[in-house]
């Protein structure tokens, strides 16, 4: 069975700073992976997805993610953070192979201080 | 607004009660997905129909039922609940099979 893995819980920055969220996957074969983001009080939407292609995936908001196959991750990143990116980010993994049903994250939490 | 809806937003309710939450999807998505998001389980996949199906069960709790109706709407039945139930309750839409999902904003379930 697929799994992912975050390993920052909660982030704290101030504005202008540089993201970098971490996230690896457990699964073998072909991936689809996904960075999602929850505003406060809003529903989750999507930030950016890879199917395939280019690893390097641009998103909403100037955030990007570099899928590296070899290390299993797929990190999100932004240059400069802005007070209005404080939220909750899931990453999260589909397979062809294995289930097709995306399994997520356990999110990380990301406070902007302006 | 997403274009998925959820009701209700929030549901208090006390041990051993039994609850419906329900979810109409995007228009022209056939499938709905529902998860459930604690503080300590993160968002677990529960139960996934497509056109009226079900599809795939994941961590779902033989007390929780669910089933998509021939109008695409959907909905969760939590019986005998307990506190550990207590959570926040997501469905999604897809237009067919999984990838992309659009979620609603949820619907918040106390259970005292």
């Amino acid at each position: 069975a697929q799994s992912v893995s975050q390993h920052n819980h909660h982030v704290i920055l101030s504005e202008a700073a540089s993201l970098e969220l971490g996230c690896n996957y457990s699964y073998g074969g072909t991936v689809n992976l996904f960075w999602y983001v929850q505003y406060p009080g809003q529903h989750l939407q999507l930030l950016l997805k890879y199917f395939s292609g280019d690893p390097l995936v641009k998103g909403i908001k100037g955030f990007e993610a570099e899928f590296i196959k070899s290390k299993f991750s797929f990190n999100l990143r932004k240059p400069s953070v802005q007070w209005s990116d404080t939220a909750e980010y899931f990453c999260a993994v589909s397979s062809s192979g294995g289930s097709y049903i995306p399994t997520f994250g356990r999110g990380t939490s990301l406070i902007v201080h302006p | 607004d997403s274009g998925v809806t959820q009701t209700p937003k929030h549901l208090i309710t006390a041990t051993g009660q039994r609850v419906t939450l329900r979810c109409s999807p995007r228009s022209g998505d056939l499938s709905v997905y529902w998860y459930q998001q604690s503080l300590d389980q993160g968002l677990q996949f529960l139960i996934h129909y497509y056109n009226g199906e079900e599809r795939a069960k994941g961590n779902i709790l033989e007390r929780f039922s669910a089933q998509q109706f021939p109008d695409l709407h959907s909905e969760l039945n939590l019986s005998s609940l307990e506190l550990g139930d207590s959570a926040l309750y997501f469905c999604a839409s897809s237009v067919h099979g999984a990838n992309v999902l659009t979620f609603g904003a949820g619907s918040r379930l106390t259970v005292l």
